[in-house]
């Protein structure tokens, strides 16, 4: 098993709401990523895990909050989010860091978000 | 700062090769990721390169120069599933990943 899900898939959500994406693995793998794209733009980094514990957080703004509950599974809580964080939203795993030898990441097919 | 960059779109030809150029300025470098990614689906990982020289992969190879801050992806016998965006990624010794904007490749028949 090569596959890193995600759910859902498409999530429209007003200002206000509060919401949850989820992303799973059953690689064995250690390290676990949250990256945001817009359209027609490249990844851009959010949050590192690494053995269920934040590794790196890219100063993301904290109406995003990641949790990483073990070491198969991963979400990423919404509150308050405005309109231009409107992006598909892609996780991925790694077996572990870079610097431990972790250098390929398999994503999952992302989430598309839509802030109203 | 960094700096990370590769041409926004080629063009090629159906059975033809095509090469790929990023380059970057960075501190901290450690390697350089390739992805390919389709329209509307998560990327792909290609290739990882942290030393000099020339890794080839099937009908994909990346070669590297650190000391030049210098990468290039080369496609041989371009298949029409072949068009898609490829992402030139630099990995830095915090672990930390930025993308650059990615070159949008398409195949003619």
């Amino acid at each position: 098993d090569t596959e890193v899900t995600q759910t859902p898939k498409h999530l429209v959500m007003g200002m206000t709401n509060k919401k949850s994406l989820k992303c799973e693995q059953h690689m064995g793998h250690r390290a676990m990523y949250w990256y945001k794209q817009k359209a027609k733009k490249p990844p851009e980094l959010m949050f590192v895990y690494s053995y269920e514990k934040l590794s790196i957080n890219e100063s993301v703004p904290s109406r995003f909050s990641p949790e990483c509950p073990n070491s198969s599974l991963l979400n990423l809580h919404l509150h308050a989010l405005q309109p231009e964080d409107s992006a598909l939203y892609l996780c991925a795993s790694s077996q572990d860091l870079l610097d431990r030898g972790g250098y390929e990441q398999y994503f999952g097919p992302g989430t598309r978000l839509t802030v109203t | 700062g960094q700096n990370i960059d590769q041409p926004t779109e080629m063009t090629a030809t159906e059975g033809a090769i095509v090469q790929i150029n990023c380059t970057y300025q960075t501190s901290g470098f450690n390697g350089l990721f390739w992805y390919q990614q389709h329209a509307g689906e998560a990327p792909t990982f290609l290739s990882y390169n942290v030393l000099d020289g020339l890794e080839e992969k099937g009908r994909f190879s990346s070669f590297l120069s650190r000391s030049k801050g210098y990468s290039y992806l080369l496609l041989k016998e371009l298949q029409m599933k072949d068009s898609a965006s490829y992402l030139c990624a630099v990995s830095h010794r915090d672990d930390k990943i930025i993308f650059g904007k990615g070159t949008r490749l398409h195949i003619l028949p």
